[in-house]
């Protein structure tokens, strides 16, 4: 079975200049994670969807950032103007279903911003 | 919101000895916690997760104990063997599409 792959896996961008980063769930899971894992800090959820609907985006800085999973498959995370703070790896997840289920993690989207 | 505090951040310990990371939560109605692990440069991956209805679970050297009344969960290692050298995350979950929380993580060093 596939993971959750993410793209691109590195990307460095000049403050002010738009980002977007692609998420593909393992195939089936309903659930789906965007967290934002500054280095020595845990990760922090900025949205969770349940297929193509919002759960919770309550820590998502929505001047700058912004999230769309239009199929309820793949998704996209976008930060517009991005700033010297957004440096972070960006991690997305997905579940199956939207209980208990182990949450599995894609490698991270490492972002340096300038 | 939930406010997690993961203690302690460092820990270090000799190959063999045992570690315990004690994780504490605000929100009352949090009903499942679990611990990740992450390897420096790696994902996170989930290691061990308990229920509420549930106080204890065990696999092989990882126990998590749960205490609803305190409001938090520990995860222990037995006869730790450098591999298990991470961060480990606490992540409670609450509501109905357990969203969950991530503590700062701590960071545990097992010196063979």
């Amino acid at each position: 079975e596939a993971g959750v792959a993410q793209s691109p896996r590195y990307k460095i961008i000049e403050k002010r200049q738009s980002v977007a980063f692609w998420c593909n769930p393992i195939s089936g899971h309903a659930t789906l994670y965007w967290y934002q894992q500054i280095l020595g800090q845990g990760p922090k959820l900025l949205i969770q969807f349940q297929n193509n609907g919002v759960v919770d985006d309550s820590q998502l800085p929505k001047d700058r950032f912004s999230a769309e999973r239009l199929k309820g498959v793949d998704s996209t995370l976008k930060i517009q103007p991005a700033k010297l703070e957004d440096s972070a790896v960006y991690l997305c997840a997905s579940k199956l279903g939207q209980g208990k289920e182990t949450q599995y993690f894609g490698p991270g989207t490492r972002l340096l911003v300038l | 919101g939930e406010n997690v505090e993961q203690h302690p951040s460092t820990l270090s310990v000799q190959e063999g000895d045992s570690a315990v990371i004690k994780c504490t939560y605000s929100d009352s109605a949090s009903n499942y916690f679990p611990w990740y692990k992450q390897e420096l440069g790696k994902r996170p991956q989930l290691i061990i997760d308990i229920r509420s209805n549930v106080g204890e679970k065990k696999d092989q050297r990882i126990a998590v104990t749960l205490n609803k009344t305190a409001k938090h969960f520990s995860l222990h290692i037995t006869e730790t063997q450098p591999e298990d050298s991470a961060v480990y995350f606490c992540a409670p979950s609450s509501g109905g599409s357990y969203i969950p929380t991530f503590g700062r993580g701590t960071s545990l060093i097992v010196h063979p």
